[in-house]
Parts: structure tokens; sequence; C-alpha cells
């Protein structure tokens, strides 16, 4: 297991309504990035919190925010939910941030499934 | 075109055979490389990184061919739970850029 936790793992939402999804880092990991990955898709960036700091974002519209706090857990709120925001929700958590040679691995949550009606 | 295109699958291949992924990239500017997998319904996990040297790790092997913005995997000798969607993606400055994936499928 990768020790990043996140919750709910499955959630249901009608349009317009907002959601907040929760993500724990693996101990030791000051970085968490969050992924949007639509069915048969690869995982999308939406941003990236390096010690409570967003030091990136996708190509996300502004109701997609987030959250990172001093124990480096990990929030991501998303605003006047549309249908085609279903999907599956990743955080991945990482020594350091995302960038350049340096880049390593990200572990990833088992992901929060969102299936906006 | 997008940014990180791979093989659009899926690979149906016998166990035992070698299978090749195929990847390429548009940032030339680009520093490193990795492959994920994925198995179904599951979170990707971190296959091999991709060094310009090439790097091999048991049965896998993976190439980088920077002039060619190319990225390969070579699984030799395959397994059945090798079956899985493999992922390809490449760093772009505070991200990184994922591929669609390919599945493969070994059949026994």
């Amino acid at each position: 297991e990768t020790g990043v936790t996140q919750s709910p793992t499955h959630l249901i939402k009608t349009r317009g309504q907002q959601v907040t999804l929760r993500c724990s880092s693996q101990s030791g990991h000051n970085t968490v990035s969050w992924y949007q990955q639509a069915l048969g898709q690869g995982p999308q960036f939406i941003f990236q919190y390096y010690r409570e700091e967003e030091n990136g974002r996708g190509n996300f519209p502004p109701r997609f925010s987030g959250l990172q706090f001093p124990n480096y857990s990990s929030e991501l709120n998303v605003n006047a939910l549309e249908l085609d925001d279903s999907a599956l929700y990743l955080c991945a958590s990482s020594l350091v941030p995302v960038g350049g040679i340096n880049t390593g691995e990200l572990f990833f949550g088992e992901g929060s499934r969102l299936t906006v009606l | 075109r997008k940014e990180v295109e791979q093989d659009p699958g899926p690979f149906n291949v016998p166990e035992g055979a070698t299978v090749a992924f195929n990847c390429t990239y548009s940032n030339s500017a680009s520093q490193s490389f990795f492959w994920y997998r994925q198995d179904c319904r599951k979170e990707p996990k971190l296959l091999m990184s991709v060094y310009s040297s090439g790097n091999e790790d048991g049965r896998f092997t993976a190439q980088l061919n920077r002039a060619s913005q190319y990225i390969s995997l070579l699984i030799r000798d395959s397994k059945l739970s090798d079956s899985a969607t493999y992922l390809c993606v490449v760093e772009r400055g505070y991200q990184l850029i994922w591929g669609a994936g390919t599945k493969l499928i070994i059949k026994p």
C-alpha cells in the first residue's frame, strides 16, 4: 500500500452541487497533486500543492480549488458540478514537487469516484 | 495532436510473448519520463523511470530517444499478471502529462 488515503471512495452528486474530496499524504511527503481521470483516459493534472501553497495548476476552471494543511493532507473542492465532472479523482503525494529532472515517483491513493447526475 | 501519444491498443498477446509499447511526446524541454502501470479500477503505480541511456528491470526495458521524442517499453516473457494498462508519462515543468494508456491483455 502507498500510505495515501482518499475519502470518500464513491459519491453521487447532482448538477450544481458542491463536493469536497480529501487526501492524506504518505508520511514524510510535503507535496500533493490532484488528477482527474475520465474513463479510458490518462489522468489530467488539476493542481499541485507544496508546503501549503499551490505551485502549479492545469487547465481546469476556478471552480476547482484546493487546500493543503500543515500536516500536508489536502482537499479538492469542486463547485457548481457539471455532468462532465464525473470521473475518478486521484490524489498523489511525493517527496519533492514535480519539476524538471528531479521529478520523482508519485504515490497515488485509490481515488474518489464521483458521479454527477 | 495530443502532447503525449500512445498506441491505442488493446494488445492481446499470448503468455510468454514479447510486447513493445511506443510513446511520442511533443515538448522537447521535458526532462523526466516514466512508465506507470494501472490495473483495472485501481490507481496508477510507477513501473519504471526512463533514462537517456536506457534502463532495464528484470523483464522490462525502457528506452528514450530525445532526438525523436520517443519512449518505448519492452516486456519480455510476458506473464498473465502483466495484464494492465500501461501509461506513458512526461514531465512538463510542474506537471506530469499522461498518455491515454495502452491496455495489455495476456492470454494463457
